[in-house]
């Protein structure tokens, strides 16, 4: 089945800067990629996604790129704020009705 | 307001009871899940439904049960039979054919 690997677990960033979260699966199957944002205590919100027939995908300060070749994607911050401090998890779907396979989670600390 | 309804918050529960989470929807999507979430883990699937009056297994669904009588609801029921059922409980639901996910707000069990 799929398998989601997601690095690093802890990233900290100055405000102001990037940040790039990177994931990688297993299923070549797959065809659908969202991004996850998860403050505390809450669900996770879905703040980006990308299809498997894209490259790139970008809205205001956040971006998503896809390499199908290498089974790897990224997330990239840019211009970060304290409100982006969250958990992001990555996902996958291997197209088997609209089940997501999530990757371990990257805990962002944005400082002021 | 549409979206995904989670209740209660946070549930206490002795070790050996059987409990039950609610989850309730008015998007009309016709599918419906529930994950798991343990510190430093992803999301990992115990159950989810397509269809009315139909259920499928996910990758941890041992100890848990579920039914789906109504399109808006999918209770999960935390049996005397999981091990370790202390964890945030989510929901999520879709449009079916899809795996563009939106979350309830989460339900944090705890048992003691």
């Amino acid at each position: 089945g799929e398998n989601v690997e997601q690095h690093p677990s802890t990233l900290s960033v100055q405000e102001g800067d990037s940040a790039v979260i990177k994931c990688t699966y297993s299923d070549s199957a797959s065809n659908y990629f969202p991004w996850y944002k998860q403050e505390l205590g809450k669900g996770p919100q879905l703040i980006i996604d990308i299809r498997s027939n894209v490259g790139e995908k970008k809205d205001q300060r956040i971006a998503v790129t896809l390499n199908k070749t290498a089974k790897h994607f990224s997330l990239h911050i840019t211009e970060t704020q304290p409100e982006d401090s969250a958990v992001y998890f990555c996902a996958a779907s291997p197209n088997q009705g609209g089940k997501l396979i999530f990757g371990q989670g990257t805990e962002l600390s944005v400082k002021p | 307001d549409g979206g995904i309804t989670q209740s209660p918050k946070y549930l206490f529960r002795k070790e050996g009871q059987n409990v039950t989470l609610s989850c309730e929807q008015n998007l009309n999507h016709d599918a419906m899940y529930w994950y798991r979430q343990d510190p430093g883990q992803g999301l990992r699937l115990i159950y989810y439904s397509q269809i009315v009056n139909d259920f499928q297994k996910g990758d941890i669904a041992e100890g848990y049960s579920v039914s789906r009588e109504k399109k808006e609801s999918f209770p999960l029921t935390v049996t005397s039979a999981q091990k370790n059922p202390t964890a945030f409980y989510l929901c999520a639901s879709s449009l079916l054919g899809t795996a563009e996910a939106f979350f309830g707000q989460g339900t944090r069990l705890t048992v003691v």
